[in-house]
C-alpha cells in the first residue's frame, strides 16, 4: 500500500528555517515525480516544488532561491528545506507523488509563520 | 506560466441531477490535465487524468473531456458524498497550475 507521511511542520518566525520530510512506503521515491503542494487556510493549491527521477528540480517562482527538495534514497523519504520564511508561506504542505496528475497525497502538515 | 480560469466559483445541484464543470488554460496544455476533489480537512483526490481517463477506484458517473484550452467535468448524477471543491490542474508546463477551484453545493 503506498503512503505518505509529512512531518516537520509547525509555527515559525519570519525569517526562520524548517525542514519538512515525507515518509513513503509501497513505492520507490527515487523511481519517482516527487512534489510539494502546499495550501494556505482557505485558499486554493499551489505546485511548490518538484524532483524527477533523473534528479532536475523545479520551484514554483514565490520559493525560487529560498526552498530546496530533495531527497533520501537510502531513507525513502523526501524533504523540503524553507528557508527565509515570510507570513505568506503559512499553509498547508503536502507531499505527493506524480503519475499523470497527482495519484498519491500525504495528509499535509501545516506551516504556520508568524510572530 | 499558464494560467487555469474555472467556472463557475459554486455551483449548487441537488442530488440526484447532472453536474458540469469547465476549466480553461490561458494556453494549450494538450490532454495533460488532470482533475481532483477536496473535502474540507482532506488532501485532495485525484478523479481524472490526461483530460479523460478515471483514476483507479473512481465511479463512472465521473467523466471527463476536453483537450488545448477547454476542459470539462461532468458528474451524471451527484450523490451525497460528491459535494465538494474540485480542481483542475495542467501538468504540460512548469509551473504546474491549478484552478482556483469549483465548490459543488447541495441546492
Amino acid at each position: 500500500e503506498v503512503q505518505l507521511v509529512e512531518s516537520g511542520g509547525g509555527l515559525i518566525q519570519p525569517g526562520g528555517s524548517l525542514r519538512l520530510s515525507c515518509a513513503a512506503s509501497g513505492f520507490t521515491v527515487s523511481s519517482n515525480y516527487m512534489s510539494w503542494v502546499r495550501q494556505a487556510p482557505g485558499k486554493g493549491l499551489e505546485w511548490v516544488s518538484v524532483i524527477y527521477s533523473g534528479g532536475s528540480t523545479y520551484y514554483a517562482d514565490s520559493v525560487k532561491g529560498r526552498f530546496t527538495i530533495s531527497r533520501d534514497n537510502s531513507k525513502n523519504t523526501l524533504y523540503l528545506q524553507m528557508n527565509s520564511l515570510r507570513a505568506e508561506d503559512t499553509a498547508v504542505y503536502y507531499c505527493a507523488r506524480e503519475s499523470g496528475g497527482i495519484d498519491y497525497w500525504g495528509q499535509g502538515t501545516l506551516v504556520t509563520v508568524s510572530s | 506560466e499558464i494560467v487555469m480560469t474555472q467556472s463557475p466559483a459554486t455551483l449548487s445541484v441537488s442530488p440526484g441531477e447532472r453536474a458540469t464543470l469547465s476549466c480553461r488554460a490561458s494556453q494549450s496544455v494538450s490532454s495533460n490535465l488532470a482533475w481532483y476533489q477536496q473535502k474540507p480537512g482532506q488532501a485532495p483526490r485525484l478523479l481524472i487524468y490526461g483530460a479523460s481517463t478515471r483514476a483507479t477506484g473512481i465511479p463512472a458517473r465521473f467523466s471527463g473531456s476536453g483537450s488545448g484550452t477547454e476542459f470539462t467535468l461532468t458528474i451524471s448524477s451527484l450523490q451525497s458524498e460528491d459535494f465538494a471543491v474540485y480542481y483542475c490542474q495542467q501538468y504540460n508546463n512548469w509551473p504546474k497550475t491549478f484552478g482556483q477551484g469549483t465548490k459543488v453545493e447541495i441546492k
